[in-house]
């Protein structure tokens, strides 16, 4: 089976422009997570889903920071404009939510790692 | 809040030695589940073991193994006959309610020494 996928690998661009990061999750998942993880800061949640609903995007830092999920099988995490600070690894990760007893883990795609020069 | 705790940001071992690596958290949930997860430097995010907090017998997968003392509100990993491969970054996470995200420790770094 497919795991989450994620693209671009890499991306590497100048701030002010525009970047789009795009997520696949895995078929049947129903809950997707965007995070972002630098050596300052760690493993940040920055946003979840929960079938295609926005749930909590608390860990967005700015408004120039948007994430949308037109439907179960595909996100973005849009940053406009970007800046050098957003250079960071970019994770998305997909889950089955089940019952309250689920103890599904979070699966996780290989990432993307964002520079802004 | 419900955290995770990992008080120990790098550590090393010997190849073929035994390491543990440390975590508590917090929760006056009753029911939750632990995870250990490894990032090597490839940067993937790889599922290492789960804990499910109702079962007593800890959790074990080939060389890893887990000491959960619920009690305590610890959850170690104790990796058994460490290989090179095992270099990587371990986070401890939580779970605390099927429909929230795992709470993630901010993670051991952990160097395998030939």
């Amino acid at each position: 089976d497919a795991g989450v996928i994620q693209s671009p690998r890499h991306e590497v661009t100048e701030m002010g422009q525009e970047v789009t990061l795009r997520c696949k999750p895995i078929s049947g998942h129903n809950s997707l997570f965007w995070y972002r993880q630098t050596m300052m800061r760690g493993l940040e949640l920055l946003i979840y889903f929960n079938n295609n609903v926005p749930i909590d995007d608390s860990g967005m830092p700015e408004d120039r920071f948007s994430a949308k999920m037109p439907n179960a099988s595909f996100s973005t995490l849009k940053i406009q404009p970007s800046e050098p600070r957003d250079s960071a690894v970019y994770f998305c990760a997909s889950r089955q939510q089940g019952s309250p007893n689920s103890n599904q883990p979070q699966h996780f795609g290989d990432g993307t790692r964002l520079s802004i020069l | 809040a419900q955290t995770v705790t990992q008080s120990q940001p790098e550590m090393s071992v010997q190849e073929a030695e035994t390491v543990t690596l440390s975590c508590t958290y917090d929760t006056s949930e009753s029911n939750y589940y632990l995870f250990w997860y490894k990032q090597p430097p490839s940067r993937q995010m790889i599922l290492v073991i789960r804990q499910e907090a109702y079962k007593q017998q800890n959790a074990t997968e080939n060389r890893f193994s887990v000491n959960f003392q619920k009690a305590a509100k610890s959850f170690s990993l104790k990796i058994s006959d460490s290989q090179l491969g095992d270099t990587a970054m371990y986070f401890c996470a939580s779970l605390y309610s099927g429909n929230t995200p795992l709470v993630f420790g901010k993670g051991t770094r952990l160097s395998v020494i030939a």
